[in-house]
């Protein structure tokens, strides 16, 4: 089955600064990969999602690039602010996984980031 | 614009009770799913539903029963609450497009004493 790999585990930051969070994937049949930001005592809310027909998605300062032969994607957040602190997980979904069923989401198990003002 | 919605927020159980947590959404989404969340885990999937009278076990589904009555609705049932069940629990729905957005609920603080 799916396997997904976070990292780092922690990643504390300057404010303006980027961070990047990377995650692999050893399944090559998954072809939906989700960031979620879960803030303290909430659900995990998506931010931005790439389908394995694209190698890049941008949307404002969160980008995500996907790399399927290597099968790695990562996430991309630029001129950090303190409200981006948070933990981060990465996903991935693929078809095979529990009896041919869609929409089952493999996590990582997450990137606590601290933006430091 | 209710999403999924989840029911307690907050319960504390003791050992050897049983309980049901609510989980509806209002999107017409097929498919459904329980996670849990714990400490440098994630989230692992217990149990999911592809639609109505659908359900099947995920990676964690030793002590949960689930049913799906409706397009709407899937409890999830502690049949025997254990302190190993001490976890935050999240509903997922989605449709059933193959790589479809999946949204969660708000989450379940479960404590069993």
């Amino acid at each position: 089955g799916e396997n997904v790999e976070q990292h780092p585990s922690t990643l504390s930051v300057q404010e303006g600064d980027s961070a990047v969070i990377k995650c692999t994937y050893s399944d090559s049949a998954s072809n939906y990969f989700p960031w979620y930001k879960q803030e303290l005592g909430k659900g995990p809310q998506l931010i931005i999602d790439i389908r394995s027909n694209v190698g890049e998605k941008k949307d404002q300062r969160i980008a995500v690039t996907l790399n399927k032969t290597a099968k790695h994607f990562s996430l991309h957040i630029t001129e950090t602010q303190p409200e981006d602190s948070a933990v981060y997980f990465c996903a991935a979904s693929s078809w095979r996984n529990y009896g041919g069923s869609q929409g089952n989401l493999i996590f990582g198990k997450g990137t606590k980031l601290s933006v430091k003002p | 614009n209710a999403g999924v919605t989840q029911t307690p927020k907050f319960q504390v159980l003791k050992t050897g009770q049983s309980m049901t947590l609510q989980c509806a959404q209002d999107m017409n989404h097929e498919y459904m799913s329980w996670y849990r969340q714990d400490p440098g885990m994630g989230l692992r999937l217990i149990h999911y539903s592809v639609g109505a009278g659908i359900t099947d076990q995920g990676e964690v589904p030793n002590g949960y029963n689930v049913s799906r009555s409706t397009t709407e609705d899937f409890p999830l049932r502690l049949l025997s609450a254990a302190p190993s069940q001490t976890s935050v629990y999240f509903c997922a729905s989605s449709t059933s497009d193959r790589g479809g957005t999946i949204y969660f609920g708000e989450g379940s603080w479960l404590t069993v004493v």
